[in-house]
């Protein structure tokens, strides 16, 4: 099946500074996401994109389907920032998404 | 927007109980949920495909008699953990997709179970 890697695995920033992190997927997917995990638990929906780039505020992403990476850019990081970020694929129309070992972000004041 | 809520947050029960807990899509239609679980410090791992109207369909590994899924309809699923053990403590996050549109998942808060 398929296999979604992310880096870092870890992440310590200053706060201000920018960061991108990464997502490698081993086969052509039909759905591509990226989430913030809060500290409550909660993963909240960053982006949706198996294709192309987005943007929202600091944060963009882009997805190379033909290279099967995606990249998420965060910019100017806040404090509030800090928590795992998660990519997630899936390649089939039965829709369920494998997630990667997610990146551990620390931003410092 | 595209909420789905999960209940209850938190939950602790006796060895050998069983619990249920509830995945619900609030302003859309979700012919199909997905019941994951998280252990500390660590990635989701999906447990099963919950298809309205249908038998779930579980990953390899994870016990159908265990974890019972039901989803009766277009916007509810349930996942209950029976005769639950102190090794089924986890923290179980539910997701739905539209019907229809785009294959992107929206995923409820999580339900922590701790077993005693």
């Amino acid at each position: 099946g398929i296999q979604v890697e992310q880096s870092p695995p870890d992440l310590i920033l200053q706060e201000g500074a920018n960061s991108t992190l990464r997502c490698n997927f081993s086969d052509s997917v039909n759905n591509l996401q990226w989430f913030h995990q809060n500290p409550w638990g909660q993963l909240i929906n960053l982006f949706y994109i198996p294709s192309g780039t987005k943007q929202n505020g600091r944060l963009s992403a882009t997805t190379v389907a033909t290279e099967r990476y995606s990249l998420l850019y965060i910019s100017s990081s806040q404090t509030t920032d800090s928590g795992v970020y998660f990519c997630a694929a899936s390649y089939n129309q039965g829709g369920k998404l494998i997630f990667g070992q997610g990146t551990e972000l620390s931003v410092k004041p | 927007g595209a909420v789905v809520s999960q209940h209850p947050s938190r939950v602790i029960c006796k060895s050998g109980t069983s619990v249920k807990i509830e995945c619900r899509s609030l302003d859309f239609q979700a012919t199909t949920m997905f019941w994951y679980r998280q252990f500390p410090k660590k990635s989701l791992m999906l447990m099963a495909t919950s298809n309205e109207g249908s038998k779930a369909t579980y990953e390899q590994g994870v016990e159908k008699d265990k974890f019972l899924i039901n989803h009766a309809s277009l916007t509810l699923s349930t996942l209950t953990v029976t005769s639950a053990h102190p090794e089924d403590s986890s923290f179980y996050i539910c997701s739905a997709a539209r019907t229809s549109g785009s294959y992107e998942q929206y995923f409820g808060p999580g339900t922590r179970l701790t077993v005693t």
